[in-house]
C-alpha cells in the first residue's frame, strides 16, 4: 500500500499560470479532501469529496477546482495562479464512519512569484 | 469565536517533563475527536483518537469534556523525540460531518 501519493512535491509558478495538483489513494477510502496550509494560519479546507462522483467546497474555495475523477483520484486545479496561493497543498482521504483516521499525503509545495 | 483553538506555544520542557496541552471547540454537535502530530516539513499523521472515557496510549492520555467542550493531551516522561506540533482535530458540527476542522497547533520542544 502506498497510502496516499501527491504529484509533485514541488511546484514555482509565475503569476496567471494553471496547473494541477494530482492526489491518489489506494485504501478504498470513499472520502478525500485538499487542504492548504500556511504559517500561523493552521490547516484549512479547500474542497472536500464525500465519495466518488460528489464535491463540495471548504472554507477556501475561490481560486480552486477539484475533479473526482474515480474513487481512487482527487486533482485540485488553479487556474490563474497569484501570489496569494503559494503554500503547502496536502491532499487526504478517510473512510466512511465515526473514530476514522485521516491518512495525508505528503504535500506538495507551491510557490507563484 | 473560533471553532477549535489552541495554545500555539511553544513549550520548551526538559527530557523527562510531564507536559499538558489543551484545546476548546465551539459546537456542541461535533462528533468525533483526534489529536494528531506534525513534525517539520511533514504531513500530519494520527496520534490518537480521543474518547469519552478518556484513552492513553503508552504516556500519552488524551481526556475529552463534552460539557466545557474541552479536550485535552497530556504526555508524560517527554522524549526528544516528541519534539513536534500537535494539533486539535475536530469532526463534524458546524463544518459537516464529513469535514475535519484543525487547531493551529501546539509547538513542543524537548530539550536535552
Amino acid at each position: 500500500n502506498a497510502g496516499v501519493t501527491q504529484t509533485p512535491k514541488f511546484q514555482v509558478l509565475k503569476t496567471g499560470q494553471s496547473m494541477t495538483l494530482q492526489c491518489a489513494q489506494d485504501m478504498n477510502h470513499n472520502s478525500m479532501y485538499w487542504y492548504r496550509q500556511d504559517p500561523g494560519m493552521g490547516l484549512r479546507l479547500i474542497y472536500y469529496s464525500a465519495s466518488e462522483g460528489t464535491t463540495d467546497k471548504g472554507e477556501v474555495p475561490n481560486g480552486y477546482n477539484v475533479s473526482r475523477l474515480n474513487k481512487r483520484e482527487f486533482s485540485l486545479r488553479l487556474e490563474s495562479a497569484a501570489p496569494s496561493q503559494t503554500s503547502v497543498y496536502f491532499c487526504a482521504s478517510i473512510p466512511s464512519g465515526g473514530y476514522n483516521e485521516q491518512f495525508f499525503g505528503p504535500g506538495t509545495r507551491l510557490t507563484v512569484l | 469565536r473560533k471553532e477549535v483553538e489552541q495554545d500555539p506555544g511553544p513549550f520548551n520542557v526538559p527530557e523527562g517533563a510531564t507536559v499538558a496541552f489543551n484545546c476548546t471547540y465551539s459546537n456542541s454537535a461535533s462528533q468525533s475527536f483526534f489529536w494528531y502530530r506534525q513534525d517539520c516539513r511533514k504531513e500530519p499523521k494520527l496520534l490518537m483518537s480521543v474518547y469519552s472515557s478518556g484513552n492513553e496510549d503508552g504516556r500519552f492520555t488524551a481526556q475529552l469534556n463534552r460539557a466545557s467542550q474541552y479536550i485535552s493531551l497530556l504526555i508524560r516522561d517527554s522524549k526528544l523525540s516528541d519534539s513536534a506540533t500537535y494539533l486539535c482535530v475536530v469532526k463534524g458540527g458546524e463544518a459537516g460531518s464529513y469535514q475535519l476542522t484543525f487547531g493551529k497547533g501546539t509547538k513542543l520542544s524537548v530539550i536535552p
